[in-house]
């Protein structure tokens, strides 16, 4: 596709359960991102890969959080005994990458996560 | 720790009104700037990336300028439309990689 997909929109879980959330850059894209968006809020960073490198993972909240881009392509958000506070829309980027950083981040549509 | 700030939350106008929005961060070292648009339940757009190193860029009726000594990004919208009804996120980044957010202004063009 053109623009990055994100897989599912919405996810309903109750609290204890663990989910997956996956993320499907634009083609070519170096660089892949993850944001956590509360609401009335701006995104917030969580990890960032650059290919299958996780070169950045200050942002996760807690070690219940887990990502992973194996081939370098796809990536999936994984979080572990979902807690209420997981509510959120989670969000991916993705960007070219030129050494210099002066590339957008494109974003997809989202995840809404809600947890019960 | 770099914080964003957006100034004002929210923003009511009649159609065809310019307006602008303000961006303030706390620490001047950034790489570039970036001035998104956000339509309800949807992701991210880009609208204009400034590089430090440079002072404004301008798309159609958007013109987004920076003065980073003093920590600050304006996004003027000129001759505004009810189809420029949306929320508008301001972003800094410090090495080309991860941005930080400001909150948002939410704008709503009255037609």
């Amino acid at each position: 596709g053109a623009g990055v997909s994100q897989s599912p929109r919405y996810k309903v879980a109750k609290r204890g359960q663990d989910v997956a959330l996956r993320c499907d850059p634009i083609s070519g894209h170096v660089s892949l991102f993850w944001y956590q968006q509360a609401l009335g809020q701006g995104p917030e960073f969580l990890t960032y890969f650059q290919n299958e490198a996780q070169l950045d993972k200050s942002g996760l909240p807690s070690d219940r959080f887990f990502a992973e881009r194996p081939e370098g392509s796809v990536s999936t958000l994984k979080i572990q005994r979902t807690q209420q506070e997981d509510s959120a829309v989670y969000l991916c980027a993705s960007s070219w990458w030129t050494g210099e950083g002066n590339q957008p981040q494109h974003f997809g549509d989202g995840t809404r996560l809600s947890i019960l | 720790k770099q914080e964003v700030t957006q100034i004002p939350a929210a923003l009511s106008v009649p159609e065809g009104e310019n307006l602008v929005l303000n961006c303030s961060f706390t620490d001047s070292a950034i790489y570039n700037l970036q001035w998104f648009r956000q339509d309800p339940g949807k992701g991210l757009t880009s609208l204009l990336l400034i590089q430090s190193s440079q002072r404004e860029q301008t798309s159609g009726r958007l013109n987004a300028s920076l003065d980073k000594s003093s920590g600050r990004s304006t996004l003027y919208i000129a001759a505004s439309q009810p189809g420029d009804s949306a929320t508008y996120l301001c972003a800094v980044s410090r090495y080309g990689n991860k941005l930080v957010f400001g909150a948002g202004t939410i704008l709503r063009v009255k037609s």
